[in-house]
C-alpha cells in the first residue's frame, strides 16, 4: 500500500522558522511535492523534490531523503500571511499519479 | 495566461442524482487530473486523464468516471448521488510530460457539491 504522515497542526510566531515534517510509503517512488491551500482557496504548488538534498526558493525550503523515505518544508521568518494549510504529495513513476497527504494546518501567532 | 478553470462553483443536488462537472486546463496543458476534498481527509485522487485517455485512477467506486476531450479540457461525472459525496472537487492541469515540469499542478478553484 501507500502511505504519507505529516503532523495534523503546527503553531509558531511570526519571524520563526517552522519545519513540517513527512514521511512516506509507496511503491515507484519518483518526487516529493508541497503544495499550500488558504481557506476557502486553491493549493498552489510550493516545490518539487526528486533528488536528496535541500532545495530553497525564497523563504521556503524542502528537503527530501530517500533512503528515509521521509522529506521536510522548512519556511524562514514566518508571516501571519502563512497561515495555511501545507500538503505533502508523492508523485509515482508509471503515469502521473500524486497522491497527497491528509495536510499540516500551519497557525502563525504575533 | 489563464488559470485552471472549473464550472460549476457550487451545485446542490440530492441523493440519488447525477452530476457533471467541467475543467478547462491551462492551455498547452494536456493533463488533468481529479481530487476529491473533504475536512480532514484531504486530497483523495480521483483520476487522471492525458491525451484524451485515463493514464491513472484512485480508489473511487465505479459511479466516478470522467472524461476528457481532444481540447484536452475535462469532465467528471458521478451518479447515483450520495451524501457522502458532498465535497469539493478539484481538478488540476499540467504539462504531462515527462521532467520536473510535470510536477508541478495547478489546480482550479473547485466545484463545490452538496448533496441533500
Amino acid at each position: 500500500g501507500q502511505s504519507l504522515e505529516q503532523p495534523s497542526e503546527v503553531t509558531a510566531v511570526e519571524g520563526a522558522i517552522v519545519q513540517i515534517n513527512c514521511t512516506y510509503q509507496t511503491s515507484g517512488f519518483y518526487g516529493l511535492s508541497w503544495y499550500q491551500q488558504h481557506d476557502g482557496g486553491a493549493p498552489t504548488f510550493l516545490s518539487y523534490n526528486a533528488l536528496d538534498g535541500l532545495e530553497e526558493t525564497g523563504r521556503f525550503s524542502s528537503f527530501l531523503s530517500r533512503s528515509d523515505s521521509y522529506g521536510y518544508l522548512l519556511l524562514q521568518e514566518l508571516q501571519m500571511k502563512d497561515s495555511a494549510s501545507y500538503f505533502c504529495a508523492v508523485s509515482r513513476a508509471g503515469g502521473f499519479k500524486t497522491i497527497f497527504g491528509a495536510g499540516t494546518r500551519l497557525f502563525v501567532k504575533a | 495566461k489563464a488559470g485552471v478553470t472549473q464550472t460549476p462553483r457550487y451545485l446542490i443536488k440530492t441523493r440519488g442524482q447525477q452530476v457533471t462537472l467541467s475543467c478547462s486546463p491551462i492551455s498547452g496543458h494536456r493533463s488533468v487530473s481529479w481530487y476529491q476534498q473533504t475536512p480532514g481527509q484531504g486530497l483523495q485522487f480521483l483520476f487522471e486523464y492525458f491525451s484524451e485517455t485515463q493514464r491513472n485512477k484512485g480508489n473511487f467506486p465505479g459511479r466516478f468516471s470522467g472524461r476528457q476531450f481532444s481540447n484536452s479540457r475535462s469532465e467528471m461525472n458521478v451518479s447515483t448521488l450520495e451524501l457522502g459525496d458532498s465535497a469539493l472537487y478539484l481538478c488540476a492541469s499540467s504539462s504531462g510530460t515527462s521532467g520536473r515540469s510535470d510536477n508541478e499542478q495547478f489546480f482550479g478553484p473547485g466545484t463545490r457539491l452538496t448533496v441533500l
